[in-house]
């Protein structure tokens, strides 16, 4: 089945510090990455979907110059938090889909950031 | 606007059998999807309905209504591991996902 690998799996930054984090498909090529955030005990959040060789469309109250996106190539989206703050200890996941627009998500295992 | 209503806990017996239920509204509907999510995990895939009627997948099947805009995960035999979040998202006209805050089911000896 598709596999996405995400990296890394958990970090801990210092405020004010960027992290970057990285999604794979590791068995199909993915044209669009999506990338959510989900707070404790709440339901996933989009925050951006990634397209290939253009930029990301951000969601409405997630800001573009603080979570940078690049979608390099067919296999690899990064996300970067830049300029990190406590607010933003998180657990970010990403997605993708191996087939047409109805096909399911299937999701890296995530990256659960602490900002201290 | 749209919406995805699901209970926020269930607690079922080990070996029993439990409905999980959904109800959607959505702007256009191009069908609904069922994830289980472990604590501290990302969620995993376990079902997918466009067409009324039901769905079976091993232990787990999965209905859909769409003159009703509803939707259950059907668990059967449960297992202690099958205690997870379950998650119910329907996908709109524009192919995006709008999800439920998902259901945390419990399983007890």
């Amino acid at each position: 089945g598709a596999v996405v690998s995400q990296h890394p799996s958990w970090v801990i930054c210092k405020s004010g510090t960027s992290v970057k984090i990285e999604c794979r498909s590791l068995d199909f090529q993915a044209t669009t990455m999506f990338w959510y955030r989900q707070f404790p005990k709440q339901s996933l959040m989009l925050m951006a979907t990634s397209n290939e060789g253009s930029k990301a469309t951000y969601e409405q109250g997630v800001e573009k110059d603080k979570f940078l996106i690049n979608h390099a190539s067919l296999t690899l989206s990064t996300l970067t938090v830049t300029s990190a703050h406590p607010e933003d200890s998180s657990f970010y996941i990403c997605s993708a889909r191996d087939g047409s627009e109805g096909s399911p998500l299937h999701f890296g295992n995530g990256t659960r950031l602490t900002v201290t | 606007g749209q919406n995805i209503d699901q209970p926020t806990e269930m607690t079922a017996t080990e070996g029993a059998i439990v409905q999980i239920n959904c109800t959607y509204q959505t702007s256009g509907f191009n069908g609904l999807f069922w994830y289980q999510q472990h604590a501290g995990e990302a969620p995993t895939f376990l079902s997918y309905n466009v067409l009324d009627g039901l769905e079976e997948k091993g232990r787990f099947s999965s209905f859909l209504s769409r003159s009703k805009g509803y939707s259950y995960l059907l668990l059967k035999e449960l297992q202690m591991k099958d205690s997870a979040s379950y998650l119910c998202a329907g996908m709109d006209s524009n192919y995006q996902l709008i999800w439920g805050a998902g259901t945390k089911l419990i399983i007890k000896p």
